[in-house]
């Protein structure tokens, strides 16, 4: 079955640092959605891509459709400690409907 | 404001037992997914419903079911309770099947403790 691996599991950073994280599929994927979730509640969209190659920026964040069409990247500039959550990718074949789910790259900011 | 609304948003009930969570998508979209969180872990897919009709199904165990109504909400029946069932559930909608309109839009989520 489809499989989508998202890294790293958890990233510890210093307020103001850049960070990057990305997921990557076993399949070709037609759209990628990028979700923050804060502790107790639901996820929240951040960005959506719809093409090989687009790249999305939503103020600090920044998104990438990777060329492949396996893969996507999110970026985070100049983090700030509300960035802290866990944020989870998602994608979708052309084949199903169904939203595949990466596992979730945990934030922590060091105090 | 994701205009996905859950309820109850907790719920306590013991091992056994027999509960229902409900979600009332955005106004619109047609596709309902329904998702179970453990503590620290990611969202495991259980079921989803678009217009009505079960289209894809995921890890949901035989104890629990799910169905679309005419008016577009959904329920989750969960039964025989155990305590690994404890757990957020999260409904979300999208406006439909396309890839254009493959953004999911969550609730809050329940949060089912089972004692």
């Amino acid at each position: 079955g489809q499989q989508l691996n998202q890294s790293p599991q958890s990233m510890f950073i210093q307020e103001g640092e850049d960070v990057s994280m990305n997921c990557t599929s076993s399949s070709i994927f037609n759209t990628w959605l990028w979700y923050k979730q804060d502790p107790g509640e639901g996820p929240v969209l951040l960005i959506a891509l719809y093409k090989a190659g687009e790249l999305t920026s939503n103020g600090r964040l920044t998104a990438q459709f990777g060329i492949t069409r396996k893969d996507s990247f999110l970026n985070i500039s100049a983090s700030i400690p509300s960035d802290v959550g866990i944020y989870f990718c998602a994608g979708r074949a052309s084949s199903n409907y169904q939203l595949i789910w990466g596992a979730g790259t945990k934030l922590i900011i060091k105090p | 404001d994701s205009g996905v609304t859950q309820t109850p948003k907790h719920l306590i009930t013991a091992t056994g037992q027999r509960v229902t969570l409900r979600c009332s998508p955005r106004s619109g979209d047609l596709s309902v997914y329904w998702y179970q969180q453990s503590l620290d872990q990611g969202l495991q897919f259980l079921i989803q419903y678009y217009n009505g009709e079960e289209r894809a199904k995921g890890n949901i165990l035989e104890r629990f079911s799910a169905q679309q109504f005419p008016d577009l909400h959904s329920e989750l029946n969960l039964s025989s309770l155990e305590l690994g069932d404890s757990a957020l559930y999260f409904c979300a909608s999208s406006e439909a099947l396309s890839d254009a309109r493959a953004e999911a839009f969550f609730g809050q989520g329940t949060r089912l403790t089972v004692v």
